[in-house]
């Protein structure tokens, strides 16, 4: 069964630095999507991207962050320079179009920022 | 802003019977909603979903229940198994949007 896939499963960086989280979505699904869930929290929509570019995004979603599709396969998240309430569980979700509401999850990538 | 409220943080039941999850939202112009399941781990699964033009949605052991004019949906697992021990999500959007606002879950253990 496809799945959307993430790298790297835990990643801890220092304050100040820049990340880039990768997902890989199911290869037939247009529509891309990042969450994130701060611990004990819940999950919060990020932004959404269609055609190469961000469809929709939250106020959360600010000049730090930018998404990027580099590649036919990959989708990245870009934090330019973390802070330390960016630490979460940063979840990748794809659906084969815009009104597909079923989401496809990743696994997640967990940021730590120290 | 909870526009999405799960008031329960956890729920326990046997194994066999109903276990009902519980979901609220403020946003009138919300029309379609979700269930998702997460095990430790793992990223939210979809489950099930409803749309607002039906008040319930049926698959296998699993029912979602809509009531609009309370601002209410609720997920019935029926018989409830071990397996389905995880924390439920629900999340609610609009026809015109992508972006969809999740609960803080409930975490359901099902006692065998």
């Amino acid at each position: 069964e496809p799945e959307v896939t993430q790298t790297p499963s835990h990643q801890v960086t220092q304050m100040g630095q820049e990340v880039i989280l990768r997902c890989v979505p199911i290869s037939n699904h247009l529509y891309f999507y990042w969450y994130r869930q701060i611990l004990g929290q819940k999950v919060e929509f990020l932004v959404s991207f269609y055609n190469n570019e961000i469809s929709e995004k939250s106020e959360i979603f600010d000049d730090q962050f930018s998404v990027e599709r580099p590649d036919g396969s990959n989708f990245t998240l870009k934090i330019r320079s973390t802070k330390l309430e960016d630490s979460a569980m940063y979840f990748c979700a794809s659906s084969a179009s815009g009104h597909s509401y079923e989401q496809y999850f990743g696994p997640g990538t967990r940021l730590t920022v120290t | 802003d909870q526009q999405v409220k799960q008031n329960s943080p956890s729920l326990s039941v046997q194994e066999g019977r109903i276990s009902i999850l519980n979901c609220d939202y403020t946003n009138s112009m919300f029309d379609y909603f979700l269930w998702y399941k997460k095990y430790p781990a793992e990223g939210p699964t979809f489950l099930i979903s409803i749309s607002s033009i039906k008040d319930k949605n049926e698959d296998g052991r699993f029912t979602v229940f809509l009531n609009k004019s309370a601002k209410h949906l609720s997920l019935h697992i029926v018989p409830s198994q071990p397996g389905d021990s995880a924390v439920y999500f629900c999340a609610a959007g609009s026809n015109t949007g992508n972006q969809f606002y999740f609960g803080t879950g409930t975490s359901l253990t099902v006692i065998p």
